[in-house]
């Protein structure tokens, strides 16, 4: 019963480096989310994915590419990262209704 | 554009009075869906509300759905130092493709 696993949960990156956050689900869901949790800014969705092999701009989408090349995996790119981008961010999927969370990766980019 | 405002920010309150946090929409939502992350924790769902006028209860928990489906409230009585957390609510809009918004989110803080 993993639900949804992110990878990693820690990271500190340096400024301009790239990196990759994965996402995966094994509940068979159609739709996965990503979004970045900062304080008092609520959850904010960057990109989401409604099926495989698709994908759309969130509310906060710049800096940020997405893959879903595979139903089960959701992939979020920092291509160069800045510190803005310094959050907790959030994979969730769904399948209609409820969304299951995963734990969480806190990136800091300094 | 599409966005879900939420209020009150912070909420605090001594144990056994009573809280409700507000959730509005300057468009349509098809539904919305609240749920709740407990410090340091992932949000978990407590509820989907789909039709106008909507009332849910859980417990000491009561759910509401405006009828104009703009509008949700979350509003639990006697309030308990375990219903610590932030409370978000998240909307879905009409033709968004399951496109989910989250509000702001509330922080209810519980004083025993």
């Amino acid at each position: 019963n993993a639900g949804v696993t992110q990878t990693p949960k820690f990271r500190v990156l340096k400024t301009g480096q790239s990196m990759t956050l994965l996402c995966a689900q094994d509940m068979n869901h159609e739709y996965m989310y990503w979004y970045r949790q900062d304080p008092g800014m609520g959850l904010r969705l960057i990109h989401y994915s409604v099926g495989e092999g698709t994908t759309a701009k969130g509310e906060v989408p710049d800096g940020y590419n997405v893959s879903r090349l595979k139903k089960q995996n959701f992939l979020l790119g920092l291509e160069s990262a800045a510190p803005s981008q310094t959050s907790v961010y959030f994979c969730a999927s769904a399948q209609g209704t409820e969304a299951f969370f995963g734990q969480g990766t806190r990136l800091t980019v300094v | 554009g599409q966005q879900v405002m939420q209020i009150p920010q912070y909420q605090h309150v001594q144990e056994g009075e009573d809280f409700t946090t507000y959730c509005n929409s300057s468009t349509t939502l098809s539904n919305i869906q609240w749920y709740k992350q407990r410090p340091g924790g992932h949000p978990v769902f407590l509820i989907q509300l789909v039709k106008s006028g909507e009332v849910k209860k859980q417990k000491r928990l009561t759910f509401q759905f405006g009828e104009a489906k703009k509008n949700s409230s979350l509003h639990i009585t006697a309030t308990q130092t375990t219903d610590v957390g932030t409370y978000f609510c998240a909307g879905s809009f009409s033709g968004g493709y399951n496109k989910l918004i989250f509000g702001a989110g509330t922080r209810l803080a519980v004083h025993p």
